[in-house]
């Protein structure tokens, strides 16, 4: 057990739709790191929020928008969906250069 | 912009046969490297890391990389595989002062029994 929870862990929508993963950081941890998991293009770094401010960003369409709250939990929105959303996401959290890693919420866009 | 590539998608090996899984990255500055380990339905783990000092690193489980500056490598290695090591192994890099992490596409490893 890696100590950051995330929860759904299996999420079935439709397109069009809006859904909201969340993600509980392993104690202590300030940092939280959101990537997509996806068949043809392997795990992709989305977000990366720091003590509540957004640190830094990597590949995250304008769709999907995510958050950190001053308890330092993490929701990643994601709006519009499109069935090419469907994947694994995956948040971690970290202290220092070692990103501990949620169990993922796997997304199925119908 | 930073890359990670891992050259080999799928491999497939015996029991007690030795394991060598590439990783290339690109960036010219200093970097910290990664290989993480997901086995079938967890979440990732990590197996060792390099941020200075020894280039060879001996991590979880019986694994080692070895960093190769002049190459910008960090290939993955087991003298001896084992059943249990069936899993996905991801190498990621951080360029140092900053904050994101790329990952590559990731190596399937299959071992027989």
């Amino acid at each position: 057990d890696s100590g950051v929870t995330q929860t759904p862990k299996h999420l079935i929508t439709a397109t069009g739709q809006r859904v909201t993963l969340r993600c509980s950081p392993r104690s202590g941890d300030l940092s939280v790191y959101w990537y997509q998991q996806s068949l043809d293009q392997g795990l992709q770094f989305l977000i990366q929020y720091y003590n509540g401010e957004e640190r830094a960003k990597g590949n995250i369409l304008e769709r999907f928008s995510a958050q950190q709250f001053p308890d330092l939990h993490s929701e990643l929105n994601l709006s519009s969906l499109e069935l090419g959303d469907s994947a694994l996401y995956f948040c971690a959290s970290g202290g220092g250069d070692i990103q501990y890693f949620g169990a993922g919420t796997r997304l199925s866009v119908l | 912009a930073q890359s990670v590539s891992q050259h080999n998608h799928h491999v497939i090996l015996s029991e007690a046969a030795s394991l060598e899984l590439g990783c290339n990255y690109s960036y010219g500055g200093t970097v910290n490297l990664f290989w993480y380990v997901q086995y079938p339905g967890q979440h990732l783990q990590l197996l060792l890391k390099y941020f200075s000092g020894d280039p060879l690193v001996k991590g979880i489980k019986g694994f080692e990389a070895e960093f190769i500056k002049s190459k910008f490598s960090f290939n993955l290695r087991k003298p001896s595989v084992q059943w249990s090591d069936t899993a996905e192994y991801f190498c990621a890099v951080n360029a140092r002062g900053t904050y994101k992490y790329i990952f590559g596409t990731g190596t399937r490893l299959k071992v027989l029994a």
